[in-house]
């Protein structure tokens, strides 16, 4: 089955300081994507970055970047420069492309709470 | 503006009543989802639905109903069955293939 871990439930960064967030993920299958999502105190969820199993380079979005390390099946979220407007729930996401008739559901992680600080 | 509309953004429910969450988007996606999501945790997927006529279980679709007649539309029902059903419910719209994009959610606590 797979499965989504995020093993951090709170991080702490300083403010303009760089922050990674873990994910690692269990699949069976070779065709799938990464996604991270973060969602700030109102509830929404805004898409950040996302990774296929078949890129050979690692995602890049503004500050955002995704460090995959596909043999460790890991896909960590790098932060760079942080701002106050970061800290929100991060949640690490993944689709498995395999699986037919699956409509392109989403299995999510527990989520990272990010605060920033001053 | 394209996105999704979910409605209403709070909802009070008293034991024993059925609620229906309203859900709509306007970004000619075939798919839609629902989540729920319990305070501190990740979502869970409750149903899902690639074309209209059609829509298949998630992972805890046990006490919830869904319906898809429209394109635009995919509203979820609570039902009484549903042993804890105070949470946040989230409504996703996508290709089958990008990323899902989300409504604002709705509340629901019971009273």
């Amino acid at each position: 089955a797979q499965k989504i871990t995020q093993t951090q439930p709170g991080m702490f960064v300083q403010e303009k300081e760089a922050v990674t967030l873990d994910c690692t993920y269990d699949t069976s299958d070779q065709s799938y994507g990464l996604f991270w999502y973060k969602q700030p105190s109102s509830g929404e969820m805004i898409f950040l970055i996302y990774q296929g199993s078949y890129d050979e380079q690692n995602a890049t979005e503004g500050r955002y970047s995704l460090n995959f390390q596909k043999a460790r099946k890991s896909a960590n979220l790098v932060i760079s420069a942080s701002q106050l407007g970061d800290s929100a729930m991060y949640f690490c996401a993944m689709r498995d492309f395999s699986l037919a008739y699956q409509g392109g559901k989403l299995i999510f992680g527990q989520g990272t709470e990010l605060s920033v600080k001053p | 503006d394209g996105g999704i509309t979910q409605s209403p953004k709070y909802l009070f429910r008293k034991e024993g009543q059925n609620v229906t969450l309203s859900c709509e988007q306007n970004l000619n996606h075939d798919a839609m989802y629902w989540y729920r999501q319990d305070p501190g945790q990740g979502l869970r997927l409750i149903y899902y639905s690639q074309i209209v006529n059609d829509f298949q279980k998630g992972d805890i679709a046990e006490g919830y109903s869904v319906s898809r007649e429209k394109k635009e539309s995919f509203p979820l029902t609570v039902t009484s069955a549903q042993k804890n059903p105070t949470a946040f419910y989230l409504c996703a719209s996508s290709t089958g293939t990008g990323e899902l994009f989300f409504g604002e959610g709705s509340r629901l606590t019971v009273l």
